[in-house]
């Protein structure tokens, strides 16, 4: 069973500060994806790494692809409180999510005003 | 515009009963996932179905059931509902070749 080990669990920042989220396996995956999800919503889809050492910008958001394909990060500059929310990073074995992704655990990221 | 969507929202039962949960997308995918998020927001991988093939998480009890009519469909049907699955359950959809996957809106399923 591939696992998919995502820290922190919990951050709480203050607003403007920098932070790093870790996706971390043992195993390789064919891409890893990000998703953030709010309370009582679906989890929504921020990006999509496939190639190894590749790297992703997203407005503040930056995410990158470990060479390995067994890791990723995803760091975000000058957080902002609506950029509070479930952070997951989910990885796809084959080459298309057919059998379903697996998923880490989650960051909860708050950003205080 | 809504791109996947499940019914109900919220779905409250008792310990015994049998329930379904239906899911629709219009995004003209051909694959369709069922997912597990526990209390403590982990998802997991139930099903994924497209009209060639079944994959089962092995994990799941065979109480679960995915049920598609068409492409655009994938319903779940639940027997025998025991308290361990209140859980929030989400369907999924995507093109099988693709990695992305859209996510609807989640049924919380509560057992009493």
């Amino acid at each position: 069973t591939q696992l998919l080990e995502q820290s922190p669990q919990f951050l709480s920042i203050q607003e403007g500060e920098n932070l790093t989220v870790y996706c971390n396996s043992s195993s390789v995956f064919s891409s890893l994806q990000w998703y953030r999800q709010e309370p009582g919503e679906g989890p929504v889809l921020l990006v999509t790494v496939v190639t190894g050492g590749e790297v992703k910008k997203l407005k503040r958001l930056t995410f990158q692809f470990g060479d390995a394909r067994k890791d990723s990060s995803l760091h975000i500059t000058a957080a902002q409180p609506g950029d509070t929310g479930l952070y997951l990073c989910a990885g796809a074995r084959t080459g298309g999510g057919a059998d379903g992704l697996t998923f880490g655990k989650g960051t909860h990221l708050i950003i205080q005003p | 515009d809504t791109a996947v969507s499940q019914t109900p929202k919220y779905l409250v039962t008792q310990m015994g009963n049998d329930k379904s949960i239906k899911c629709e997308q219009n995004l003209g995918h051909d694959t369709m996932y069922w997912y597990k998020q526990d209390s403590k927001k982990f998802l997991k991988i139930m099903f994924s179905y497209n009209n060639k093939e079944l994959i089962i998480n092995e994990t799941v009890p065979n109480r679960f059931s995915p049920k598609s009519p068409d492409k655009a469909h994938l319903n779940l049907h639940i027997n025998s509902l025991e308290l361990g699955d209140s859980a929030v359950y989400f369907c999924a959809s995507s093109q099988t070749w693709a990695y992305e996957q859209y996510f609807g809106p989640g049924t919380r399923l509560t057992v009493t």
